[in-house]
């Protein structure tokens, strides 16, 4: 079983609809991140949280929200997608016991935005 | 501050060649570093990390990388390439210990012909 899954793996919407990915995680770990990825920019940071009561910006939040409901969940709101949020979406965790910072990432969630 | 520059965004290689990726940084403090493989439609999966022990890391699947401060450079080789190399490669910075975000480059393409 994959240690941090992403649901749903792909999703069509329109303009203007909200949507919501969810990662959960079986790892035990107390840090989780939301990225986006974009042809030829990398991962971009969205949302992190270092606990579940520790929710901070990222470098392209506006659009955003998130929700830590438990250690092991992690939530992404788009309020009202527009297409140029259409790209792939991962999740990642992390365990603040360990000292380098080592991130685990899910498979992704593939995102269309019509 | 911290960035990261692929120097490359496509890089072609036959088969039993070697590879070579390269990466620069730019930290105001001593680095960690960390290569990332992303298969087609898969997640991102560690392959190395540079956390001070050691200049020279070896990781999964015959890959290495060497921390070279005088040149801000953390540069990915493997001596022969194989077919199932053919992946985007991730050049990643990020402060020590693990106490903050993960900065990735914008990926390299690796392409493996017969």
């Amino acid at each position: 079983d994959a240690d941090v899954t992403q649901t749903p793996r792909n999703r069509i919407t329109k303009t203007g609809k909200r949507i919501m990915l969810e990662c959960s995680q079986t790892k035990g770990h107390d840090r989780m991140y939301w990225y986006r990825q974009d042809p030829g920019l990398g991962l971009r940071l969205i949302y992190y949280s270092f606990d579940v009561k520790d929710i901070n910006k990222g470098e392209i939040s506006d659009g955003y929200s998130v929700s830590r409901q438990a250690q092991a969940k992690f939530s992404l709101s788009l309020e009202s997608a527009i297409p140029n949020q259409t790209a792939l979406y991962f999740c990642a965790t992390s365990d603040s016991r360990q000292s380098y910072g080592t991130q685990y990432f899910g498979p992704g969630t593939r995102l269309l935005v019509l | 501050a911290q960035s990261v520059t692929q120097l490359d965004s496509h890089v072609s290689v036959s088969e039993g060649t070697p590879v070579l990726l390269r990466c620069n940084y730019s930290s105001s403090y001593s680095p960690s570093l960390f290569w990332y493989v992303q298969h087609p439609n898969k997640g991102l999966q560690l392959l190395l990390k540079y956390t001070s022990a050691a200049t020279l890391v070896k990781g999964i699947n015959g890959f290495e990388a060497e921390f070279k401060k005088s040149e801000t450079s953390f540069h990915l080789t493997k001596p022969s390439a194989h077919m199932s190399d053919a992946a985007e490669y991730f050049c990643v910075v990020t402060p020590p210990r693990g106490y903050s975000t993960l900065t990735f480059g914008k990926g390299t393409m690796l392409l493996v012909s017969p």
